[in-house]
């Protein structure tokens, strides 16, 4: 059973704030990572798919860091601004044929003006 | 413009009447998923498309069941809905599992009265 897990559950910043949260998974047969943004009324959105160890990537003020060995994905935002307000969401695929992402239960952002 | 389209925004149906759901994508993908996410919960995947291949979770319900009549659309069928299907569906595609990026549809929230 592959269960991943994120933590905070919720938190409030005040913009210009930088947060970062937590995204933990099993690390056996480990395959990939994704990160999704998703804001109210709107369709989950790709961030980040990560498979390498020790990978960093960034887009804008959104960064993530991936520690397979360990089991844990770290994403950062520099400078919140209200519109980086949403649900974040990790997923990785389990390591049966078909690959299914198993998702976390995500980190909800509010972010302050 | 959007990639992954789902019809209607929201449905209303009444306790135990048939009802389908849409998607259509135009991304020629090969994958499509159905998820359904209820407050505060995960997303959980109820089956997938591997192209005409069809790949049902154990643990979905026989009250729902898809089709795929071609690579851009899939359709959720729920055959008698009961109360407690009301939540958010889902839909996603991807050029293949595990390692790509998924992208979703805007989602239809079902209301069941």
């Amino acid at each position: 059973i592959l269960n991943v897990e994120q933590s905070p559950q919720s938190l409030h910043v005040q913009e210009g704030d930088s947060t970062n949260f937590t995204c933990s998974f099993p690390s056996s047969n480990f395959y990939a990572l994704h990160w999704y943004r998703w804001e109210t009324a709107k369709s989950p959105e790709a961030l980040f798919v990560m498979t390498l160890n020790g990978d960093e990537k960034k887009k804008g003020r959104i960064s993530a860091t991936l520690n397979t060995k360990e089991g844990y994905s770290y994403l950062y935002i520099k400078g919140s601004q209200p519109e980086d307000s949403a649900t974040y969401l990790c997923a990785s695929p389990n390591a049966g044929n078909n690959r299914k992402l198993i998702w976390g239960l995500g980190t909800s952002l509010a972010v302050n003006p | 413009d959007a990639m992954v389209i789902q019809n209607p925004r929201y449905q209303v149906t009444q306790f135990g009447k048939p009802v389908t759901l849409s998607c259509s994508q135009t991304l020629n993908h090969n994958v499509m998923y159905w998820y359904q996410q209820k407050s505060s919960q995960a997303p959980k995947l109820l089956f997938h498309y591997y192209d005409k291949d069809f790949n049902n979770e154990a643990d979905t319900p026989d009250n729902f069941q898809s089709r795929r009549p071609n690579t851009s659309f899939c359709f959720l069928d729920i055959r008698s809905p009961g109360l407690g299907d009301a939540a958010m569906y889902l839909c996603a595609t991807s050029r293949d599992t595990g390692g790509t990026e998924a992208f979703f549809g805007q989602g239809t929230r079902l209301t069941v009265v």
